[in-house]
């Protein structure tokens, strides 16, 4: 089975530069996550999808961060315009996320690493 | 609000020492909880989880962990560490919402 794909692994910009990051979670999973590690640090959860629904995207800093999950498989999240603050790994993850059932249990991708000069 | 705390940054222990990681949990329902574990340069895998039943669950590589409800805890623990298990554990409580500790480096002395 495959699992989460992300790209890019790696990418550096300039701040005030834009970037955008894409997924591609395990086949019939529901639920998408994106998280941000800064380094030392744990994951934070940024935004959550169900199909192509927002559940929570409370800590999604939503001045310069937007994610889009169209036709609820692929997702994109993006950076515009990055701060130095932003440099930090990017995770995906996806669920099963099925209403009943649904064991919690995330898969992660490699995620991609943000450097912001 | 749900949040995990993990108080040990970092520890170093021996090969073929026994390990234990601290996890303390505050969540408002009975929680699921999980500990991942993340190599350099890779993503989070699981190692085990706990959603009900017994409070002592096997995880892979050897790891088990016991969910102690009077103490809001869920500790991990291996009995005999191996070099390749060098490597940042995270604690993380939650399903749909799942909330992220800081994380313990463990490095492993030979």
């Amino acid at each position: 089975e495959a699992g989460v794909a992300q790209s890019p692994r790696y990418k550096i910009i300039e701040k005030r530069q834009s970037v955008a990051f894409w997924c591609n979670p395990i086949s019939g999973h529901a639920t998408l996550y994106w998280y941000q590690q800064i380094l030392g640090q744990g994951p934070k959860l940024l935004i959550q999808f169900q199909n192509n629904g927002v559940v929570d995207d409370s800590q999604l800093p939503k001045d310069r961060f937007s994610a889009e999950r169209l036709k609820g498989v692929d997702s994109t999240l993006k950076i515009q315009p990055a701060k130095l603050e932003d440099s930090a790994v990017y995770l995906c993850a996806s669920s099963w996320g099925g209403t009943s059932g649904n064991t919690g249990e995330l898969f992660f991708g490699e995620g991609s690493r943000l450097t912001v000069l | 609000a749900q949040s995990v705390t993990q108080p040990d940054i970092h520890i170093t222990v021996s090969e073929g020492a026994s390990l234990e990681l601290r996890c303390n949990y505050s969540y408002g329902a009975t929680p699921y909880l999980f500990w991942y574990v993340q190599s350099p340069g890779q993503g989070l895998q699981l190692l085990l989880k706990y959603f009900s039943g017994d409070t002592l669950v096997q995880g892979i590589k050897g790891f088990e962990a016991e969910f102690k409800r009077s103490q809001s805890s869920f500790n991990l623990r291996k009995p005999s560490v191996h070099w390749s298990d060098a490597a940042e554990y995270f604690c993380a409580v939650g399903s749909n919402d799942m909330r992220f500790g800081a994380g313990t480096r463990l490095t492993v002395k030979p």
